[in-house]
């Protein structure tokens, strides 16, 4: 079993629906992070939390410490929001590790 | 602008072969990272650095090693390119280990191996 689980694995919506992913993971952490990946393949990070809420925008991320677990929720979703989304935890010093991806689609 | 850049962005070379991927960051950063990125797996670890002349192993470092002779620079060389080292390489690179640190990441280089 991976420390670091992403669901789902692929998802498509339509424009303007609210989308959520989750990530649960088994170790205990320093922080976790939520990361993009566009088409063309650059990572950029999106939030770094510890505890409770951050909102970007129509980004919101949240955690909970005691579940060991985390949703990333984009409202009212467009066809840019289309990309691969990664969770990643920090256990030890700056070493992450991270799930698998959320590949999303979004339609116009 | 500060930034992490590595070459070449593509790579195609013969099984047996040494190579050599290049990172360089102008964040004056500590830490440095290599990951490489398979489908069915997350970004895996294969290297990382903490400073100037220290190098240390991730979780899939077998064939790969780095050498950290300044801050801005760590080189990922394959000593002897498989076919099961094709993949996409990040670099990546953090400014410490503060609770909030950010690690920044290269465009990436995709290796084929034949």
């Amino acid at each position: 079993k991976n420390e670091v689980e992403q669901s789902p694995q692929n998802l498509t919506a339509q424009e303007g629906e609210f989308i959520t992913i989750n990530c649960s993971y088994s170790v205990g952490i320093s922080a976790l992070h939520w990361l993009q990946q566009h088409p063309g393949g650059g990572i950029v990070s999106l939030f770094m939390l510890s505890s409770g809420k951050k909102k970007h925008g129509r980004l919101i991320a949240t955690i909970n410490i005691q579940e060991k677990h985390s949703s990333l929720h984009i409202t009212a979703s467009h066809p840019r929001d289309s990309a691969v989304y990664i969770c990643a935890v920090r256990a030890y010093g700056s070493r992450l590790t991270f799930g698998e991806g959320t590949q999303l689609t979004v339609n116009p | 602008d500060a930034e992490i850049t590595q070459s070449p962005r593509h790579k195609i070379t013969e099984t047996g072969r040494q190579v050599t991927l290049a990172c360089h960051q102008t964040w004056n950063h500590n830490n440095m990272f290599w990951y490489r990125q398979d489908l069915g797996h997350g970004l895996r670890l294969i290297h990382y650095s903490y400073g100037v002349h220290d190098t240390n192993k991730g979780e899939v470092s077998d064939g790969y090693s780095v050498s950290r002779s300044n801050t801005e620079d760590l080189p990922l060389t394959l000593e002897s390119a498989a076919s099961s080292q094709t993949s996409v390489y990040f670099c990546a690179s953090s400014e410490g280990t503060g609770l909030y640190n950010e690690q920044f990441f290269g465009p990436g280089t995709r290796l084929t191996v034949l």
